[in-house]
């Protein structure tokens, strides 16, 4: 398995407050990506990394902000957690590289917004 | 704008018996990977199978197999000889070379009877 966690696994957290989860990978993947997962929306890319200090937005970034200042992690942060946020975090890594594109995934983050 | 689109919110499958799952895509792109990921209770995403666009035979990995339409823009996932640790939801993925951005369709959820 690729080496990536996510800290915390799970996290409740009451509206306006700022969350902060963090990605670490063990691999040197230039790549870097924060998901949701939404019942009925799949993944849905929030933000992404092609290196460090690079970053650009996904498809629904608004509320949300990474950075990304070494190789091994990537920080996705809630400036002031709403209940719309309230969803399954995923990181993901991959090289882009050869002949292969594959993502690999951490674990998982459940947030709950109260 | 690429999107992936799973048109089987859920299936059912017999123990023992093969299923199909059904994805379309849909991209101007000649150069693109497509993904099958799997998802058990565990929440963990895992690379079931990959298939490059260029390559006109369709991929196999043990008892997944795909059917790559690539006039069609169809990529459906074959299970053979399904078995109880297949229950989980399927996510059908897609990513341009040369960009950064993956796409994921929504989802089907697979149910194995016993």
């Amino acid at each position: 398995d690729a080496g990536i966690t996510q800290s915390p696994r799970h996290k409740v957290t009451e509206t306006g407050t700022p969350v902060t989860l963090r990605c670490h990978q063990t691999e040197n993947h230039r790549y870097m990506y924060w998901y949701r997962q939404d019942p009925g929306h799949g993944l849905r890319l929030i933000h992404y990394s092609y290196g460090v200090k690079d970053t650009d937005k996904g498809e629904v970034s608004d509320g949300y902000s990474v950075s990304r200042s070494k190789t091994e992690d990537f920080l996705l942060t809630l400036e002031s957690a709403t209940s719309s946020q309230t969803s399954v975090y995923f990181c993901a890594i991959s090289d882009r590289g050869g002949t292969s594109y594959e993502q690999y995934f951490g674990p998982g983050t459940r947030l709950t917004v109260t | 704008a690429q999107t992936v689109t799973q048109s089987q919110p859920e299936m059912s499958v017999q123990e023992a018996e093969t299923v199909t799952l059904s994805c379309t895509y849909d991209t101007s792109e000649s150069d693109y990977y497509l993904f099958w990921y799997k998802q058990p209770p565990s929440r963990q995403m895992i690379l079931v199978i990959r298939q490059e666009a260029y390559k006109q035979q369709n991929a196999t990995e043990n008892r997944f197999s795909v059917n790559f339409q690539k006039a069609a823009k169809s990529f459906s996932l074959k299970i053979s000889d399904s078995q109880l640790g297949d229950a989980a939801m399927y996510f059908c993925g897609a990513v341009t070379s040369g960009t950064y951005k993956y796409i994921f369709g929504t989802g089907t959820r697979l149910k194995v009877l016993a």
